[in-house]
């Protein structure tokens, strides 16, 4: 059975430092995705990382993708509270999903 | 139009009750996907379609019953459902299988079992 693993579930940022959220799936999986979702909203695609090194930047995030350690990380660069949501990575074309990175940003 | 539209936004239901949520994306994608979705967990995948056949059913009771009438449309029918079906239903939509195809998702329907 294949598990997706995140951590942490909870992170407080200050602004302006840097935070990585971890993400560990147990089967092999070329296909990653990052998700983003807003309190009572649907899911933002961040990210498709493809393939072994992939990296994807956009704004403060940045993705990244090991195959086989089977972990991809979410950068997260000079946090500002537009940053605040749930994240969620999920592997496979149907998606498994993380059980998410609950993320606020205080000043 | 870069959109996956879900009628209706909430709903509130009898157990007893027939009821159908709607999906539509005009986006030409060929492959639909339903979610379900609990407060504070991640999406779990319900069905999909792809190419108006139904590809994947994982496990999920008789109560939802898919249907998709045609390559822009998806529907949900929900009969005799319980108290805790109650969930976000989330719609996505993506090109195709290809593992390059990004899922968008519509903004769900709020569903509510009393």
């Amino acid at each position: 059975e294949l598990k997706v693993e995140q951590n942490p579930l909870f992170l407080s940022m200050q602004e302006g430092k840097n935070y990585t959220i971890y993400c560990n799936y147990s089967t092999t999986s070329d296909r990653l995705y990052w998700y983003r979702q807003d309190p009572g909203k649907s899911l933002e695609s961040l990210f498709v990382l493809l393939s072994n090194g992939a990296v994807k930047q956009e704004g403060r995030l940045m993705a990244s993708l090991d195959t086989k350690a089977r972990l991809s990380t979410l950068h997260i660069t000079a946090a500002v509270h537009d940053l605040s949501a749930t994240y969620f990575c999920a592997v496979r074309g149907n998606l498994i999903f993380g059980k998410g990175t609950k993320l606020s940003v205080k000043p | 139009d870069t959109e996956v539209t879900q009628t209706p936004k909430h709903l509130v239901m009898g157990m007893t009750n027939k009821k159908s949520l709607k999906c539509e994306q005009h986006m030409g994608h060929r492959a639909m996907y339903w979610y379900k979705q609990k407060a504070k967990k991640p999406p779990e995948l319900m069905f999909v379609y792809s190419y108006e056949k139904l590809s994947i059913n994982e496990s999920v009771p008789s109560r939802f019953s898919p249907e998709c009438p045609n390559s822009s449309l998806l529907n949900l029918h929900l009969h005799a459902l319980q108290p805790e079906d109650s969930a976000l239903y989330l719609c996505a939509s993506s090109q195709g299988n290809s593992p390059k195809d990004k899922l968008f998702f519509g903004s769900g329907t709020q569903l509510s079992v009393l």
